[in-house]
């Protein structure tokens, strides 16, 4: 079985830019979750979609948003860049929300310049 | 304010040995708990998990240990290999928010041949 799938992988942008990354969960699972991790603040959740609809969100500014489709892709997208929006950008799936193990992609490294 | 606290940054452990990473966490709502390994530049990979019903679960060399009255979990991995070597996350949830997780900072685990 395939496991999560990001694209892409690296990506360089500026202050200022938009990004949208994209999630391939693994095959039968609904629910998608999101991370940032940096440095000094860790892995922290961004938001989860199940079956389409946002179930839960972070302690993250609107510029943060995300979306899921039918097939349960996913992808989120940070809009007016930031310089401390540089960060490894983690993808989770699961088969279900809630007492569900979540299964991580390798994550998208995103750098802002 | 720090929900999952691991407060041992790193640990060194000699080959066959026993590894107990401890994680903290303040939060009496959290109901279900995980240990994640990670390597560098790759996502994290689950190990096991335990819900607050149960106070032990087995797989294969490694144990949860779960210490309800003094919010307290311990993984537990026998023998220790090298290949353990990695950084040790502890996670953890409320069904309230389904897949929401909350991680600790991490702890490096270095296992010496």
């Amino acid at each position: 079985k395939a496991g999560v799938t990001q694209t892409p992988r690296y990506l360089i942008k500026t202050r200022g830019q938009q990004v949208t990354l994209s999630c391939s969960p693994i095959s039968g699972h609904r629910s998608v979750s999101w991370y940032q991790q940096t440095p000094g603040q860790g892995l922290q959740f961004l938001f989860e979609y199940f079956s389409e609809t946002q179930r839960n969100k972070g302690n993250f500014p609107g510029r943060f948003s995300g979306r899921q489709f039918s097939n349960s892709r996913s992808e989120m997208n940070v809009s007016t860049l930031e310089l401390g929006d540089s960060a490894l950008y983690l993808c989770a799936s699961s088969q279900a929300s809630g007492y569900n193990e979540q299964f991580f992609g390798p994550g998208t490294r995103l750098t802002v310049l | 304010d720090q929900q999952v606290k691991q407060n041992s940054p790193s640990l060194s452990v000699q080959e066959g040995r026993i590894s107990i990473l401890n994680c903290d966490y303040t939060n009496s709502m959290f109901d279900y708990f995980l240990w994640y390994k990670k390597y560098p530049a790759e996502g994290p990979t689950f190990l096991i998990s335990i819900s607050s019903i149960k106070d032990k679960n087995e797989d294969g060399r490694f144990t949860v240990f779960l210490n309800k009255s003094a919010k307290h979990l311990s993984l537990h991995i026998v023998p220790s290999q090298p290949g353990d070597s990695a950084v040790y996350f502890c996670a953890a949830s409320e069904l309230e928010y389904g897949n929401k997780l909350v991680f600790g900072a991490g702890t490096i685990l270095r296992v010496k041949s």
